[in-house]
């Protein structure tokens, strides 16, 4: 049993392109959140989701649109995809009272 | 939030322990030290977490001096499969940001 699982794994698509990320896990946590880790492999934080409301937009674009249909799921909506959207994209969950965090295995997003 | 610094990369040899210092010299009083483990195409895992003294598990342990201003992750007989990098994250408990750092690149050598 995947404790964080994302669809896809991999997703190669053409500049201008929507595409969305999806991501559920079963570990019953209230929190959830979005990183990008790009080529230089840095670990950024995109967005944290506490029971399906959004806690913290780290200056992403408006291009990028979390949403949590429920407390299991949060996924990434990309609108108008350009070439530096390229990443790894890693969705992860946690109980607030709790620092240890599981993540995904990630989506690797391709802009061509 | 505290910020961390740990070595970019280091290289040990198989069996050999393996000790990685990250310094957090702004370290806040409700903050925690936890250490995660990244190997390629892989998500970050959790390691092992602690605030003071001394912590251990089944795979690594935490050591904290009194001032808390650093940690050193230490990974006993380490293996090839160790190799991954290592972050130190510095958080208060009931985050909902965790911050990564660069982290630490080790290289284990057969």
């Amino acid at each position: 049993d995947t404790a964080v699982s994302q669809t896809p794994k991999y997703l190669v698509t053409q500049m201008g392109n929507d595409k969305s990320i999806k991501c559920e896990q079963n570990l019953g946590h209230d929190t959830m959140y979005w990183y990008k880790q790009d080529s230089k492999k840095f670990l950024k934080i995109m967005f944290s989701y506490n029971n399906k409301e959004l806690i913290i937009n780290e200056t992403v674009p408006n291009r990028f649109s979390p949403k949590s249909p429920d407390k299991a799921h949060l996924n990434l909506h990309i609108n108008s995809l350009e070439l530096g959207d390229s990443a790894v994209y890693f969705c992860a969950s946690s109980q607030v009272e709790n620092t240890e965090a599981f993540f995904g295995q990630g989506t690797r997003l391709t802009v061509v | 939030l505290a910020k961390t610094t740990q070595p970019i990369s280091m290289d040990s040899y198989e069996g050999q322990e393996v000790n990685i210092t990250c310094s957090h010299n702004n370290i806040a009083t409700n903050d925690y030290i936890t250490w995660y483990q990244q190997f390629p195409s892989q998500g970050p895992r959790f390691i092992i977490q602690g605030y003071k003294t001394k912590v251990t598990n089944e795979v690594a342990s935490l050591f904290i001096p009194a001032d808390r201003k650093s940690s050193t992750l230490s990974l006993p007989r380490v293996s090839l499969s160790d190799t991954a990098v290592y972050y130190c994250l510095v958080n208060p408990s009931g985050t909902y940001k965790y911050i990564f750092g660069t982290g630490t690149r080790l290289k284990v050598l057969a």
